[in-house]
């Protein structure tokens, strides 16, 4: 059981926008920023949005974060056939005094 | 850039403990923490532990608390990840990660991430 809630999966036709939605509590997405990654399929996770809403280097502008309160959403315009992978939300639990991941959500592109 | 580049695949008897290695190269070692997280066959990201190599000061997550134990040798700009007591919930791919970024570890992000060690508990 993640202490963050992600839809297991989301899908969409190319060319489409989808948003994958991360709930979680006021020790968490409350107080602290949150962070997306993308793990393609045999691959290591890869830093996707950092500090709610900011692109690393090298993601395209397609990808955006927002938070509000205790959620957050990762949103993807104009999907594409390689962004089929699975993602997750992670931030810092000021209870836990650790980082808490969301459990995942599996991107399928139609 | 920094590049984390950890040991190999390891089959481990249950009971017994597993050490696995993750050495950076191209950057600053000892100011980022080091983070471990494990990933479980078709499961999620489960964080385990980090450490600051600067002040060999690391803190775990809650449920590994007394099995797992992670250290650093700056000299070598290598983490290491040593769980004990294995059991077949084990089974995983662990990946080490430098948090970087933020202020304090509240704003910080894991980039970059190794590869990734799958580690098998089996008798």
């Amino acid at each position: 059981q993640s202490v963050l809630t992600q839809p297991p999966s989301a899908s969409g036709t190319p060319g489409q926008r989808v948003t994958i939605s991360c709930s979680g509590s006021s020790s968490n997405i409350g107080s602290n920023t949150m962070n997306w990654y993308q793990q393609l399929p045999g691959t290591a996770p890869k830093l996707l949005i950092y500090s709610n809403n900011q692109r690393p280097s090298g993601v395209p502008d397609r990808f955006s974060g927002s938070k509000s309160g205790t959620s957050a959403s990762l949103a993807i315009s104009g999907l594409q056939s390689e962004d089929e992978a699975d993602y997750y939300c992670a931030t810092w639990d000021d209870s836990l005094n650790g980082w808490v991941f969301g459990g995942g959500t599996k991107l399928t592109v139609l | 850039q920094v590049q984390l580049v950890q040991s190999g695949a390891e089959v481990k008897k249950p009971g017994s403990s597993v050490k696995v290695s993750c050495k950076a190269s191209g950057g600053t070692f000892s100011r980022f923490t080091i983070s471990w997280v494990r990933q479980a066959p078709g499961q999620g990201l489960e964080w385990m532990g980090g450490i600051i190599p600067i002040f060999a000061s690391s803190n775990y997550a809650q449920k590994f608390q007394g099995r797992v134990t992670i250290t650093a040798d700056e000299s070598t700009s290598t983490a290491y990840m040593e769980l004990s007591s294995l059991r077949s919930e084990d089974t995983a791919v662990y990946y080490c990660a430098r948090e970087f970024g933020g202020r304090s570890r509240r704003g910080n992000w894991f980039d970059p991430w190794g590869q990734g060690t799958l580690v098998t508990v089996s008798s």
